[in-house]
């Protein structure tokens, strides 16, 4: 079953740290780039943050830049989000999602989920 | 950065109706546009990618249209389960790959 799972949500104090983790299963992990995306209590889809299929290049959006970090290990089919510095405003549920092999850049398998709260 | 309007951001509509969400881009993004799906307490779902090309398992009452900055998700005959969430997004210039605020449809 083709599949990512998210892990490692929680709630922290503003200035915290968390490591989210995306564990993939049944397809070949090193030929797809994974996103992090996050929706806010009530908000829409903000994309976070990308990693290109072999580490190769990151990209983040501007409210995750310097704060954030993904990384993966094709070894362990697993991508991660390392988050520092955290503010309220990154209370969301953090999804994985995997990018559709081919020309075509959409998110084609996505995670549950797992809840990040930020609060004092 | 492309920004992605979307309307209505919410509609009443009956089971049978069809629907008519559209997505408008800030500047033209040819057909790198994807429509996702999301339910209560779910993650989005992939509808439609290259603007108008279904994902596989998608019902065919799905459809998309449209190129450079406007684009439109049809429902053609809305069904209970597709009472949700729909929003579109961009992947023309990256990063950053950027969503519509989401459109709501509810039950009449």
């Amino acid at each position: 079953q083709v599949q990512v799972v998210e892990s490692g949500g929680g709630v922290v104090q503003p200035g915290g740290s968390l490591r989210l983790s995306c564990a993939a299963s049944g397809f070949t992990f090193s030929d797809h780039g994974i996103h992090w995306v996050r929706q806010a209590p009530g908000k829409g889809l903000e994309w976070v943050a990308f990693i290109r299929y072999d580490g190769s290049s990151e990209y983040y959006a501007d409210s995750a830049k310097g704060r954030f970090t993904i990384s993966r290990d094709n070894s362990k089919n697993t991508v991660y989000l390392q988050m520092n510095s955290l503010r309220d405003e990154d209370t969301a549920v953090y999804y994985c999602a995997r990018t559709l092999y081919g020309a075509h850049d959409a998110f084609d398998i996505w995670g549950q989920g797992t809840m990040v709260g930020v609060s004092s | 950065d492309i920004q992605m309007t979307q309307s209505p951001s919410s509609l009443s509509a009956s089971v049978g109706d069809r629907v008519t969400i559209t997505c408008r881009a800030t500047q033209g993004i040819s057909n790198s546009l994807a429509w996702y799906q999301q339910k209560p307490g779910k993650a989005p779902k992939l509808l439609l990618y290259a603007a108008s090309i279904l994902q596989s398992g998608v019902p065919s009452r799905f459809s998309g249209s449209g190129s450079g900055t406007d684009f439109t998700l049809t429902i053609s005959s809305l069904q209970p389960e597709d009472f949700a969430s729909y929003y579109c997004q961009q992947y023309y210039i990256t990063p950053p790959w950027t969503f519509g605020q989401g459109t709501t449809v509810e039950i009449k």
